[in-house]
């Protein structure tokens, strides 16, 4: 079982292009997140999907874009990369049908540098 | 809304004594999680124990326990005998809306032989 995996593991981006970080994870969990972490500040949450065909806003939303086709799959996109937004992106996934802890089990991360 | 507040942002401890990492949390919720994740230098979130706000007794999980005080609003994560491959940033977290998860700013913790 991989558990969650997310690509690229790093990328450097020219500003004002697009990007698109994938996640995937194959343990069917309901739920899955996007964060970002940025030395000194932890993490924070950028949007998430409680299940496939829904998604919501986080604490850090402007920029980023998300869409969840299927239970697997939460993709996210950078319309326009800016600097601010050089970062490490974790993807996690939970099992939030409620009979559980919630606990979130975290991809590897992706590192972003914009320039 | 949430908030984690670690306020020690680096602890040293030595090989096979015990620490205490600080984590105190602010909330409205009656029913929360709060969770502890440990990130070693290669970069992962691993999850290490978890702590419900119902739950009478103080979780453990192996060399971890959470002393979890729930007047006082603290969740600390006490880890027995340190070892070598302790070192490393914690991250103290706590449920949300939807499930989703608040983090503190972490503590890195360094232990020597």
């Amino acid at each position: 079982i991989a558990g969650i995996t997310q690509a690229p593991t790093s990328q450097i981006l020219a500003a004002g292009r697009r990007m698109t970080l994938r996640c995937t994870q194959d343990m069917r969990h309901n739920a899955m997140y996007w964060y970002r972490q940025d030395l000194g500040l932890g993490l924070r949450l950028i949007h998430y999907s409680n299940t496939a065909g829904t998604t919501g806003k986080g604490e850090v939303p402007d920029g980023y874009s998300v869409s969840r086709a299927n239970t697997d799959d939460f993709p996210l996109t950078l319309a326009s990369a800016v600097p601010s937004q050089t970062s490490v992106y974790f993807c996690a996934s939970s099992d939030s049908s409620g009979e559980g802890s919630d606990t979130q089990y975290f991809g590897p991360g992706t590192r972003l540098t914009v320039l | 809304a949430q908030k984690i507040t670690q306020t020690q942002p680096g602890m040293f401890v030595q090989e096979k004594e015990a620490v205490t990492l600080d984590c105190t949390y602010d909330t409205s919720d009656q029913s929360y999680g709060l969770f502890w994740y440990k990130q070693p230098s290669s970069g992962e979130m691993i999850f290490l124990i978890y702590q419900g706000s119902y739950d009478e007794q103080n979780a453990t999980e192996g060399r971890y326990s959470l002393n979890f005080q729930k007047a006082r609003k603290s969740a600390n994560l006490v880890i027995s005998a340190s070892q070598l491959g302790d070192s490393a940033m914690y991250f103290c977290a706590m449920t949300g809306g939807y499930s989703t998860l608040t983090f503190g700013k972490g503590t890195m913790l360094l232990v020597s032989p």
